[in-house]
């Protein structure tokens, strides 16, 4: 089973400012690492696809990169509604697994 | 656009077997791996298993034994039963539609949710 590492598991963070969330794989998944934002009482919902590919109706102030066993999610310019708990998701092999999440906190 | 919802009942006694329902609404229900996830504070989010139109299923090792994943072609709908839980199986529980294709193996749309307390 790959296991996902998510650092940190807590931010606080001032509006405008970047948020920067680092996913570690335990082992080489290429680029099969995805990224989901869930707000509470709300299911996840898809952010980044295969580390770096947009989704349509997603802020372009999400973006994601890496390759291999190191991935970083990336929310440039921080609104308020960006409050909610990341994870990342690996599809290259079964069982599928998350991270453990990074909740942002706007301060 | 795809839309998943699920039922179930929300409140078990230890050994009970868990049962719950998703339905595929609006968009073709083959083509695609059709999968069940819980999250619990304590454990996150666990990905339990999948099955795809054909009934082809996959389990997560961990829950193998008590898990059974069946899907209704004529109803577009997909269930999940969970034999003799605890506490430990107390969780939202999600179902999720995955791509078969290589390079659509991410989970969208995922269903509502539905909050499954084991207690006596």
């Amino acid at each position: 089973e790959i296991v996902l590492t998510q650092a940190p598991e807590f931010q606080s963070v001032t509006p405008k400012e970047k948020v920067t969330i680092t996913c570690r794989a335990s082992q080489s998944i290429g680029t099969s690492l995805h990224w989901y934002q869930q707000k509470p009482d709300q299911s996840p919902k898809l952010l980044i696809k295969y580390a770096s590919q947009s989704i349509s109706g997603v802020p372009s102030r999400f973006s994601g990169s890496g390759s291999g066993t190191d991935f970083t999610l990336t929310i440039n310019s921080l609104e308020a509604e960006d409050a909610a708990t990341y994870y990342c998701h690996q599809s290259n092999s079964l069982p599928r697994t998350f991270g453990q999440g990074t909740k942002v906190e706007i301060k | 656009q795809v839309q998943l919802q699920q039922w179930g009942a929300g409140l078990l006694k230890p050994s009970e077997t868990l049962s719950l329902t998703c339905a595929v609404y609006g968009g073709s229900f083959s083509g695609y791996y059709w999968n069940w996830i819980r999250q619990s504070p304590g454990k996150g989010l666990e990905w339990i298993g999948e099955i795809n139109h054909s009934g082809s299923t996959y389990y997560n090792p961990s829950l193998k034994s008590r898990v059974t994943i069946s899907v209704d072609k004529s109803r577009n709908q997909f269930s999940l039963k969970l034999s003799s839980v605890t506490a430990a199986d107390t969780a939202v529980y999600y179902c999720a539609r995955e791509g078969t294709a290589p390079g659509t193996r991410w989970f969208d749309p995922w269903g509502q949710g539905t909050r499954v307390t084991v207690s006596s």
